[in-house]
Formats: structure tokens, sequence, C-alpha cells
């Protein structure tokens, strides 16, 4: 079965602390993306890359950055976390041309809490 | 810019219900539509999809048919259960080449025994 993994279920962190959300994707897709989720807010786009070292920003960029260093991982970080970034983090893929009539894959989340 | 916008929630419903979840949408060319299902601490799953006007997406029960002219996507089920209590998103994917879908603020459906 095809999978979208996202490393932790639940992360509490401290104010300040530097912080890295870990996904990998076993489907050999190029397409990867990282969204919020946010109560009355639904998905907001972090982060996209469709290729590896390539990345674009979403629609909410700012205090968080991305890494592509191999095909199947993408990863978040937050430079200094902050108690605003306290939301589920949502990471998806898709095979490059076929996101727009297939739609994507998604991990299960990531609840963050900064304290 | 593109936008999706979906009815308010909570939509709490008797078993056996017929259910709407309104979507309408805002976009440049022809887009892509799809709805998703988010089950209680799960990440979100594809439920149907259409890709043209006038397609009708249909999984599990749940129907939406594709309509250009008033740029919506409602997604319907004749009668509901307990299982489907979720939350729904309504989301498209333009051809301008932006590879990122734009999602709606979601719908919690709540079914009661």
């Amino acid at each position: 079965d095809v999978k979208v993994t996202q490393s932790s279920r639940y992360l509490v962190k401290r104010t300040g602390e530097k912080v890295f959300l870990e996904c990998v994707q076993d489907m050999d897709h190029e397409n990867m993306f990282w969204y919020r989720q946010d109560p009355g807010l639904g998905l907001r786009l972090i982060y996209f890359s469709y290729d590896v070292k390539m990345k674009e920003k979403g629609d909410i960029p700012e205090g968080y950055s991305v890494s592509r260093e191999k095909k199947e991982r993408f990863s978040l970080i937050l430079e200094s976390a902050s108690t605003n970034q306290t939301s589920m983090y949502l990471c998806a893929s898709s095979k490059s041309g076929t996101g727009k009539n297939y739609g994507y894959t998604f991990g299960s989340g990531t609840r963050l809490t900064v304290v | 810019g593109d936008s999706v916008t979906q009815m308010e929630g909570p939509v709490t419903l008797s078993e056996e219900a017929f259910l709407t979840i309104n979507c309408t949408y805002t976009a440049t060319g022809y887009p892509s539509l799809f709805w998703y299902v988010q089950y209680p601490g799960e990440g979100l799953q594809l439920l149907l999809k259409a890709t043209k006007a006038d397609d009708k997406g249909s999984n599990k029960g749940f129907e939406a048919t594709y309509r250009k002219e008033t740029t919506s996507f409602h997604l319907e089920k004749g009668s509901v259960q307990v299982s489907d209590s979720a939350v729904y998103f309504c989301a498209l994917s333009d051809h301008t080449g932006r590879r990122a879908l734009t999602f709606g603020s979601g719908t919690r459906l709540q079914v009661q025994p």
C-alpha cells in the first residue's frame, strides 16, 4: 500500500526551539507539499517542492523553511518555534502532472504544540 | 487568486438523512475539483473528483457534479451513516501551472444514531 509517512503524530516543543518535521513517501512522487490545518481556516499551503533541491513558497511561508535533499523526503523546519505555530501539519505528495487530475496522497499529520 | 468557499459547520444529521454540503469556487480557466474526507485523528483521503464541466464524481454513496455555470461542486449523499461523521474538504487544482491544491475551510459532519 502506498504511503506518506510523517515521523511524529504528536510533538511538544518550547518557544524558540528549532523544530524539524519529517515526511517520507514511497511512491516515487516528484511533488511534495506541507500544509497547516487550523480550525475555521482549512488547509493553508506553507511550502511545496516539485523536485529534489527545488522549493517554492506557498501562502504562509513566514517562520518556516524546507529541505528536499532526496526525492522521497521533505522536511519542514521551524527556525524558532512560536506559540502561533501550534497547529496540525499535513504532508502530501503527488506524481508530477497528475495532481490536478488525481489529487494528492496525505500523511496522517503531526500535531505540534509550542509552549 | 483561486478560492474555495464551503458552508460552515457543524452539520448535524440523523442516520439515514439526506446530506448536502455546499461548495463554490473562484478560479481562472478550468480547474479540477475534489472532495476530501478527514476522519478523526487521521489525514485527508480523496473521496471523489471531477476534472471537467458536467462530470459527476462518486464514491461510497457520495456524489458531486461539476457545475461550471454556477461554479459549484456540492457534495450529496442520499442516506448518511454514523460512520460518515468526519470533516469534509472541497478543493480545486487550477490549470495555470501552480502545483498545489487550494482547499476550503472544511465542514464537520456529525451523524447521530
